[in-house]
Order: structure tokens, then C-alpha cells, then sequence
């Protein structure tokens, strides 16, 4: 257990609908990240926040946006979802943002979203 | 933009046989280098990282090794098993460490 916990683990909806992906970081990780692993791919790297900014952006799509809430969770909204958009899910929090002493990733279970 | 190239994308060896997988990366700012292992349906888990004043981390039969100047990091999997079979992902930090941006994976399968 990684201590990332992510909800729901697995998600079916239809194209054009709107879902909303939970992730509640590790006990006192600031940094949460998002990523998307479509079948037999790599991670794509989304969007990262630090104790509630946004301070990185990947390839996220315009239709996706994602917040860091005060309590330190985040919430990933894909929105207009088209069936490409079928993919795993993965929070992962870290300690810190940046510095020398960063460190290790550490990911959450994921989400499974199935676009139909 | 940011970049991080790995090769090969699948890699077979008979088991006792070494692994070796390599990347480079496109940001000479990057100062921390994890390689994350993934089993089939499971999570990322990191198996080693090194830091950008280090040239060589090992730990049992796993090494990386880094160089700076060509941008370059390996990893290296001695005496392999059935069990290290899976999908290994490099990764290289961006934008002041702030971003983490990852190879494309090597399917590594070691036949028994």
C-alpha cells in the first residue's frame, strides 16, 4: 500500500459525459501529480500541484482540468469524454516540489476509466 | 520540450542473463533520475533513483548508472528471474523538479 488512494477504481460512462477521479495524497505529501496510461502505453504525464497551485502542465487536453483542494486532495474532471479518452488514471504524491532533497513518486492504485 | 527517450521497447533474456535499458534526457537542469517498475494491472513501484551527483547507485542486482554530460542513464539488472519480468520505466525530473516526465517503458521478459 502506497498510502495514495484513489476513487473510483474503476469508472464506465458514455462519450460526451463528464466524470470527475479522486486521489488523497500520502499523510503530509504536498505534491500531487496526474497521469494517464492509455493500453500497453506509457505515462503521460497531466498535470502537477503543490499545496494547492498548479506548478506543471503536460499533455493535458483543454476538455480535462483538475484541482488541489486546502485538505490537500485533488480531483482530475474530464469532461466531453471521447471513447480515446478510455485510459488508467494515476495520482501519485511526492514530499516536495522541487530542491535537492526531492524524492520518490509514489502512486496510487489508479482509476480505470471505459468510455462506451 | 521536456523529453525522456528509452530503449529498447521490449527486451527478452534467458533467466541468469543480464538486462540492460537505457535513456537519455533532454533537460541538463535534471537532477533526479527513478526507475519505476510496473506489473501487469498493477501501480508503478519504484525499484532505484539517482541523483545528479552520483555516477552509479547499486543496490543487490540492480545498478544505474548516470552520465551527465550526454544526458544518459541506465539501468542495469543482473542475474535475472522469472519475477523481474514486467514493464520498466525511466523517468527524469523537469522545470526546477517540479515536473516528472517518463521514458516510453521496456517490457522486459525473462524466460525461465
Amino acid at each position: 500500500d502506497s498510502g495514495v488512494t484513489q476513487t473510483p477504481k474503476h469508472l464506465i460512462t458514455a462519450t460526451g459525459q463528464r466524470v470527475t477521479l479522486r486521489c488523497s495524497p500520502r499523510s503530509g505529501d504536498l505534491s500531487v501529480y496526474w497521469y494517464q496510461q492509455s493500453l500497453d502505453q506509457g505515462l503521460q504525464f497531466l498535470i502537477q500541484y503543490y499545496n494547492g497551485e498548479e506548478r506543471a502542465k503536460g499533455n493535458i487536453l483543454e476538455r480535462f482540468s483538475a484541482q488541489q483542494f486546502p485538505d490537500l486532495h485533488s480531483e482530475l474532471n474530464l469532461s466531453s469524454l471521447e471513447l480515446g479518452d478510455s485510459a488508467l488514471y494515476f495520482c501519485a504524491s511526492r514530499t516536495a516540489a522541487g530542491g535537492p532533497n526531492t524524492g520518490e513518486l509514489f502512486f496510487g492504485e489508479g482509476s480505470r476509466l471505459t468510455v462506451l | 520540450g521536456e523529453n525522456v527517450e528509452q530503449h529498447p521497447s521490449t527486451l527478452s533474456v534467458q533467466e541468469g542473463d543480464s538486462a540492460v535499458i537505457k535513456c537519455t534526457y533532454s533537460d541538463s537542469a535534471s537532477n533526479y533520475f527513478p526507475w519505476y517498475k510496473q506489473e501487469l494491472g498493477k501501480r508503478p513501484q519504484l525499484i532505484i533513483d539517482i541523483r545528479s551527483n552520483v555516477g552509479e547507485k547499486k543496490d543487490q542486482r540492480i545498478a544505474v548508472t548516470l552520465n551527465k554530460t550526454a544526458k544518459h542513464f541506465s539501468l542495469h539488472i543482473t542475474e535475472t528471474q522469472p519475477e523481474d519480468s514486467a514493464v520498466y520505466f525511466c523517468a527524469a525530473t523537469f522545470q526546477n523538479n517540479n515536473d516528472m516526465r517518463f521514458g516510453a517503458g521496456t517490457r522486459l521478459t525473462v524466460k525461465p
